[in-house]
């Protein structure tokens, strides 16, 4: 298994703001993923954190808004840029040792809510 | 079309009864994750299959590829089995695709 870690928690901000949540892993794994939870709604990809490279985005999606780090095998950042209330979500990373059919970890969540 | 069909949206049970979910996918789906999000939106990957049939507990998982359909069925339920319950197809990559959930309610 493997136990996720995100900071902040949750978080009220400004429009026009950005805000940076952290996802750390206590083990190396190869596939880490940031999806995003909008109200009453089921989860949707944002992009896959790439180690060492650009993260690889979802349709709709653009490095712009969420620029993501992946510095490690065990950390990872998603910024969200500009926010405006649409943003206001559920923000989840999850982790997996990668190959086809392996079990997904997933972080606590950071819930946002955009002013 | 959402690649990941999941029925029903809304489930209301008794104690004690037994409680199927049902969920379709489309081609280029490897293998299917079952997941758990109690209130507090904390998720929980129940299983995951690519053929057969899985049990852990009261929890039963099976999957059809041939006809791409898979069920999760509870045994037994009780209230602490209250809790948005999420199919998700895995693609290329690694990558989830989700269906919108079950929210389950057990009512005691």
């Amino acid at each position: 298994s493997a136990v996720i870690s995100q900071k902040p928690s949750r978080d009220i901000c400004q429009r026009g703001t950005s805000l940076t949540i952290q996802c750390q892993v206590d083990s190396q794994v190869t596939m880490m993923f940031w999806y995003r939870q909008q109200p009453g709604q089921s989860l949707t990809l944002i992009a896959t954190a790439n180690q060492g490279s650009e993260a690889t985005y979802e349709s709709g999606f653009v490095i712009d808004k969420f620029p993501i780090s992946r510095p490690n095998l065990t950390f990872s950042t998603l910024t969200v840029s500009n926010m405006s209330p649409e943003d206001s979500s559920i923000y989840l990373c999850s982790v997996s040792r990668g190959g086809v059919a392996e079990t997904q970890y997933f972080g606590p969540g950071t819930r946002l809510l955009v002013l | 079309k959402n690649e990941v069909e999941q029925s029903p949206q809304n489930l209301t049970a008794q104690e004690g009864e037994f409680i199927t979910i049902n969920c379709s996918y489309s081609v280029g789906i490897s293998a299917l994750h079952w997941l758990q999000q109690h209130p507090g939106g904390g998720i929980v990957s129940l299983f995951m299959l690519s053929s057969g049939k899985k049990k852990h507990g009261r929890l039963i998982a099976t999957i059809n590829i041939q006809e791409k359909h898979s069920s999760l069925h509870i045994t037994a339920s009780h209230p602490r089995d209250s809790a948005v319950y999420i199919c998700a197809g895995e693609t290329s990559g690694s990558r989830l695709t989700f269906g919108e959930g079950t929210q389950l309610t057990v009512n005691p």
